[in-house]
């Protein structure tokens, strides 16, 4: 079954700083992998999603991530840290061919000045 | 370009009551799925309508029902209300690839069971 693991419920990063969200995942076939944001009192936001092209995607709001197989990870950075990225990040599994979203339990990013 | 829009935003309803919770896709997408989002948790999958079928369900009881109809638009209907039923309730369109190409989620309805 689809799992996805989320390390740290709670990021605390100050402004200017390197962000670096965790996301761990298991999928018995090749999955497709999403990271969400979710800012208070609103529902999800794609910020970027992995569909077997490039190992290495670009999103919205300067994030990317990098798919490792090897490592069954699919981790989320943005160089540097804005106050408004303050929010609550979902990543997801989607087995190829079913069309269901499987979350994390979400990481809270805090950014201080 | 409208997005996913779902009414109400908020709604307080009493145990053992129905609530009907609604949701229009965004243009040019034809599956909708629900999902729960319990408070301080990630989204949980309840089902998803494609063709005005139910084709994939998760985990959920039988007190949670659904409709979609001709224009896509679709509504999650839950009996017999429950406190653990508290939720922010989540509505996502996508095409029939949306495993591939992304959901789009709307702003959700806060259920509130007292």
């Amino acid at each position: 079954a689809q799992s996805v693991t989320q390390l740290g419920s709670h990021v605390s990063v100050s402004e200017g700083a390197l962000v670096l969200l965790r996301c761990n995942y298991s999928s018995s076939v090749p999955p497709y992998l999403f990271w969400y944001v979710q800012y208070p009192n609103q529902g999800l936001q794609l910020l970027l999603k992995y569909t077997s092209a490039a190992t290495l995607v670009k999103g919205i709001n300067g994030f990317e991530a990098e798919f490792k197989k090897s490592e069954t990870s699919f981790h989320l950075t943005k160089p540097s840290a804005h106050m408004s990225d303050a929010a609550e990040y979902f990543c997801a599994v989607s087995d190829t061919g079913f069309q269901k979203l499987v979350f994390g339990t979400g990481t809270r990013l805090l950014v201080s000045p | 370009d409208a997005g996913v829009t779902q009414s109400p935003t908020h709604l307080i309803k009493t145990r053992g009551q129905q609530v009907t919770l609604r949701c229009s896709p965004k243009s040019g997408h034809d599956t909708v799925s629900w999902y729960q989002q319990a408070l301080g948790q990630g989204p949980q999958f309840i089902f998803q309508y494609y063709e005005e079928e139910e084709r994939q369900r998760g985990n959920f009881p039988d007190r949670f029902s659904g409709h979609q109809f001709p224009n896509y638009s679709s509504e999650l209907n839950v009996n017999a209300l429950l406190l653990g039923d508290s939720a922010l309730y989540l509505c996502a369109s996508s095409s029939r690839q949306g495993d591939r190409y992304g959901y789009t989620f709307g702003s959700g309805t806060r259920l509130t069971v007292v």
